[in-house]
């Protein structure tokens, strides 16, 4: 089966940094997406994540391990518009096929 | 960028009623969309795979006679929510891949709420 692990919840201050982990089980992998879906919105795209390593996007970077199923997502310099969902997907086979969808991280930036 | 566009945005209709979702891809040509349902504070869950010119392959446990989905062109996928009861009231969200595009990401829609009173 499909099995996509993230922490439910997560609470920040304003300016800190933070480390969104996810682990996943597929039966295949062929790319690791990180979304973002404030409240009420659909989600939109943040990172790409298909080699070992790092990927870094101003503020965000993320990271993939293949061999340990694991990616993480960090937030530095945190602003209270960075509190959203955090979404961990994985398009388990071929370019143009559906995604698997984590059960997303909600994150709190407090001031 | 690409854009996917999804009408309306909300939607608010009697028990029995039947409700037509949009879902465009407004500057490219996507030949698969996506069909997810949202609950509140949950991820999101595909119902189906709409296909242009051929039949939606629907997940397991969604209703293919309950939510109809159409993929006529290539630029527009509707979902047909028939016989809507208070149950399926939720988020439905579409979502396209641009061909070609650098990493294959999903490109989403607005999102469409659906109220049945």
């Amino acid at each position: 089966g499909q099995n996509i692990d993230q922490p439910t919840e997560m609470t920040a201050t304003e300016g800190a940094i933070v480390q969104i982990n996810c682990t996943y089980q597929t039966s295949g992998f062929n790319g690791l997406f990180w979304y973002q879906q404030h409240a009420g919105e659909a989600p939109t795209f943040l990172s790409y994540n298909v080699l070992d390593g790092l990927e870094e996007k101003g503020r965000f970077s993320s990271f993939l391990s293949r061999s340990k199923g694991y990616s993480y997502l960090l937030l530095k310099e945190l602003q209270m518009k960075d509190s959203a969902s955090y979404l961990c997907a994985v398009r388990p086979s071929g370019y143009g096929q559906n995604f698997v969808f984590g059960p997303g991280t909600r994150l709190s930036v407090l001031p | 960028g690409a854009v996917v566009s999804q009408h309306p945005s909300w939607v608010i209709c009697k028990s029995g009623t039947s409700v037509k979702i949009e879902c465009r891809s407004l500057d490219f040509q996507a030949t698969t969309m996506f069909w997810y349902r949202q609950f509140p504070k949950q991820s999101l869950m595909l119902m189906a795979t709409s296909n242009e010119g051929s039949k939606a392959t629907y997940e397991q446990g969604v209703e293919k006679d309950k939510f109809l989905i159409n993929h006529a062109s290539l630029t527009l996928s509707t979902l047909t929510v028939t016989s809507a009861h208070p149950e399926d009231s939720s988020f439905y969200i579409c979502s396209a891949i641009l061909a070609g595009g650098p990493d294959g990401e999903l490109f989403f829609g607005e999102g469409s709420r659906l109220t049945v009173l």
